[in-house]
């Protein structure tokens, strides 16, 4: 067990429509980034946030957005889903001052 | 997009054999880290060497890494059936940044 819980742990939905992935990071974690998993892109990270602030941005999608809470909680919106965004979505956390990232169970999510 | 590539990418060996993963990235990199994922489950840390280090051992793991070829290997020792997993290489341009995965190399043991 990383210390990193995701939920939900599944979630199939239909095109078009919005879904929240939520992270919570290990406890003192600041950091909180967010992966996609699939077969032809393979791990792409996604977007970072630290304390609250967006730190880095990477291949994320316009119809994507995240946040991070004050109680470093982060949620990740998907949303005008398409059958290409079917994927694993981790979220990862780090402490300050350390590279080494601790990864979620991950969300399976399944367009139909 | 990828930094680089794992090689190979499948492996099949038998149980207590050595298992040798090659990864080679593109740019300059602050460290490099390796992690396994057991199916569709999420990944582990095994192991991270920074730029300036040349071979690190934890347990059955060694790694090693050569900045000049921009290439790392993960050797496992007396493998074992547990270890039947997908093998990744990340690497981290500079501090507290993102990683940058390869592709994986996915190992099968058989007992």
């Amino acid at each position: 067990d990383s210390g990193v819980t995701q939920t939900p742990k599944h979630l199939i939905t239909a095109t078009g429509q919005r879904v929240t992935l939520r992270c919570s990071p290990r406890s003192g974690d600041l950091s909180v980034y967010w992966y996609q998993q699939s077969l032809d892109q393979g791990l792409q990270f996604l977007i970072q946030y630290y304390n609250g602030e967006e730190r880095a941005k990477g291949n994320i999608l316009e119809r994507f957005s995240a946040q991070q809470f004050p109680d470093l909680h982060s949620e990740l919106n998907l949303s005008s889903l398409e059958l290409g965004d079917s994927a694993l979505y981790f979220c990862a956390s780090n402490a300050p001052n350390t590279d080494t990232q601790y990864f979620g169970p991950g969300t399976r999510l399944t367009v139909l | 997009s990828q930094q680089g590539e794992e090689d190979p990418q499948a492996l099949s060996i038998q149980e207590g054999e050595n298992a040798t993963m090659n990864c080679s990235y593109k740019t300059s990199i602050n460290n490099l880290q390796w992690y396994r994922q057991n199916s569709g489950r999420g990944l582990v840390h095994l192991i991270l060497i920074r730029s300036n280090e040349r071979e690190k051992h934890s347990g059955r793991l060694r790694v090693t890494l050569d900045t000049s070829k921009k290439s790392s290997s993960l050797l496992i020792t007396a493998s074992r059936a547990a270890d039947t997993a997908s093998y990744f290489c990340a690497t981290v341009h500079s501090g507290n940044t993102p990683l940058v995965f390869g592709k994986g190399t996915r190992l099968s043991v058989i007992a």
